[in-house]
Parts: C-alpha cells; sequence; structure tokens
C-alpha cells in the first residue's frame, strides 16, 4: 500500500469549475508539498504545508494533520491550470530519504 | 537565489551504452541532492541522496550509480543502460534541516 494516496487519479473540467484534489497519507509527517508537473515533466512546488491553510492566487492548500489529509483547491479554473499535481509528504528535515509522494492527479481543464 | 541545473534535457541512448546525468546546484553551499526517477504512469521514486560530498545513499537496488565530486555537483551514471531505465528523472535539492524542497527541469531518457 502506498504512504500517499491521491484522489482522483484523472479529473476532467469545464473552465471556471472549482476543482478539489485530495491527498491521504499514512506516515507521520514535518511537512506536506503540492507540487505542479506541467506536460514537459518539469516539476514546480506549489505549496507547504506542515498546519492549517495556504493561498496562492487562485490555489489553495489545507491540511489537518489529525486526518492525515490534505486538498488543494483551484478556484475559476483555467486551462493553463491543465497539469498533474503530485503530493508529497516529508517525515523530517534531517535526512535524505524521507520524502513520499502520490502518483499524482492529471488535470485537463476544458475551454 | 538559488538555482539548479539538469542536463541534458532530453536523451537516447542504446541498450549496453553508458549513461551520465549531470546536475549542479548554484547560491547555496552544503546541500542535500536527490535523483528521482518517474516511470511512465508511476509516481516520483527516490533513487539516490547525498548529504554531503562523496556521501551517497541508494533506496532502491539497480542497475545506476551516483557521485558527488563536489558539494553542488550530482551525477548519475551507470555503465550498461537497460530498456527498463527509461523515465524521466529528475534531480531536486534542499538545505539540510529545511523544508523547502526544489527540483530540477528534468531528462527524459529513452533506451533503445
Amino acid at each position: 500500500k502506498n504512504e500517499v494516496e491521491q484522489s482522483p487519479q484523472n479529473l476532467t473540467a469545464q473552465e471556471g469549475e472549482f476543482i478539489t484534489i485530495n491527498c491521504s497519507y499514512s506516515v507521520g509527517i514535518s511537512a506536506l508539498h503540492w507540487l505542479q508537473q506541467h506536460p514537459g515533466g518539469g516539476i514546480v512546488s506549489l505549496f507547504m504545508l506542515s498546519s492549517g491553510k495556504k493561498k496562492h492566487g487562485r490555489l489553495i492548500a489545507t491540511i489537518n494533520i489529525q486526518e492525515k489529509h490534505s486538498s488543494l483547491h483551484i478556484t475559476a479554473s483555467h486551462p493553463r491550470d491543465s497539469a498533474v499535481y503530485i503530493c508529497a509528504v516529508r517525515k523530517g528535515a534531517n535526512t535524505g530519504n524521507q520524502f513520499y509522494f502520490g502518483t499524482g492527479t492529471s488535470l485537463t481543464v476544458i475551454p | 537565489s538559488q538555482t539548479i541545473h539538469q542536463w541534458p534535457a532530453t536523451l537516447v541512448q542504446p541498450v549496453g551504452s553508458p549513461l551520465s546525468l549531470e546536475c549542479t546546484v548554484e547560491g547555496t553551499s552544503n546541500p542535500n541532492l536527490y535523483w528521482y526517477r518517474q516511470a511512465a504512469g508511476r509516481g516520483l521514486q527516490l533513487l539516490f541522496y547525498s548529504v554531503g560530498i562523496g556521501q551517497i545513499s541508494s533506496e532502491v537496488p539497480q542497475n545506476l550509480s551516483a557521485s558527488r565530486p563536489q558539494d553542488r555537483q550530482f551525477i548519475l551514471s551507470s555503465k550498461k543502460l537497460l530498456l527498463s531505465d527509461s523515465g524521466f528523472y529528475l534531480c531536486a535539492w534542499s538545505l539540510p534541516l529545511a523544508y523547502g524542497y526544489t527540483f530540477g527541469s528534468g531528462t527524459r531518457l529513452t533506451v533503445v
């Protein structure tokens, strides 16, 4: 069983829709990251969360440490938001092998 | 500001040929460095990480090796590529005792 589970695996939305991507994890973590991977493969870090909620433009990320769950929301979605969104959790900061990744959610936003 | 460079962007290599992918970080000292692989339709898999020059830890037994000859240089190598080595390879760095994490632009390797 994967330590990080994302849902849905694939998501198609109409432009302007509100989008939610979910991430559940089974290990104790120190931080959770939401990453965006563009069709060419490049990965951008969107958020790093250890508690609460963060907002950047149309993107909102929340985390519930007790429930081991995080959500990424996109408001007023746009075709340029089409990408794979990856949830990654980190157990600690002082060693190199503590990242666990979800398999990603492929989002397509249709004009 | 810190930047990470990874090259080449794409690579097509025959089975049995050697491999060398390079990653360098600028603007920081003593970073933790990582090599990840993303096979088609699968998530990111940690291959190697390094917390200092000459210090390499391997997460998955495989046909690949890594080296860190300088503080901000991380190299992924293979003596003889296999078809199963095809995938998207990403280098990343983070600061010790910090949670920020930055990926390189990746190398798409196709072994034919």
